[in-house]
């Protein structure tokens, strides 16, 4: 079983949409959880921690739900810089800070 | 410019090659990985070293050796590599143990095996 899974997507939505994506992890002795978003053969970048209860930065609000293993990242008002594929991740701190990565829920945002 | 440097960026080896990768960050961080991502794939751990001390090898084939030889560098080394090893080779930096936070990429070297 994958330790992060995510839809692959993709999700194509106009402009001004608002966008949800999900993420469910399988350990759930999982301490630290990311947004991360990828450009095209780019690296990965954080766009925001989630912490447990909740958080908002700008358009973007993320959830976690400990008792269902799982993330959220909700995207409002969808802008076409937005267009990309967002990585969910999970941290277990014990075991030596790895990172779990999901593979990833691909955007387009449509003018 | 990045906390998290590469080099190269591109590469293109023969299967009978022997490269290095290099890594090399700027945030005082404890903790250096190895990533591999191929395409359509979710990146894959490889390689993670806390405090200089290799922590986990994630079942990598012995043609790929890390190096760490201390908190600021990492290299991975290369030889008789398969085409299907071609791929996007990452490298991360964190804060680990209590103040653990999030992991910082370098641009990648995206390596092609002829």
């Amino acid at each position: 079983r994958k330790e992060v899974e995510q839809d692959p997507g993709p999700f194509n939505v106009p402009e001004g949409a608002t966008v949800a994506f999900n993420c469910t992890y399988s350990n759930s002795a999982s301490q630290s959880f990311f947004w991360y978003r990828q450009d095209c053969r780019k690296e990965p970048k954080l766009l925001m921690s989630v912490y447990s209860s909740g958080n908002e930065d700008g358009r973007f609000t993320a959830q976690l739900n400990r008792a269902s293993q799982y993330i959220s990242l909700l995207i409002r008002d969808s802008k076409l810089s937005d267009s990309a594929t967002y990585l969910c991740v999970v941290n277990l701190l014990y075991n030596f800070n790895k990172f779990y990565f999901g593979s990833g829920t691909k955007l387009n945002v449509k003018p | 410019e990045t906390g998290v440097t590469q080099t190269p960026r591109h590469l293109v080896m023969g299967m009978t090659n022997k490269k290095s990768l290099k890594c090399e960050q700027h945030l005082g961080h404890n903790a250096m990985y190895w990533y591999k991502q191929s395409a359509k794939k979710p990146l894959e751990l490889m390689f993670v070293y806390s405090l200089e001390e290799r922590v986990e090898n994630n079942s990598v084939p012995s043609r790929f050796s890390p190096e760490c030889p201390n908190s600021s560098h990492l290299f991975l080394h290369l030889h008789t590599l398969q085409p299907e090893d071609s791929a996007l080779y990452l490298c991360a930096s964190s804060q680990g143990g209590l103040l653990n936070t999030e992991a910082f990429f370098g641009q990648g070297t995206r390596l092609t095996v002829v």
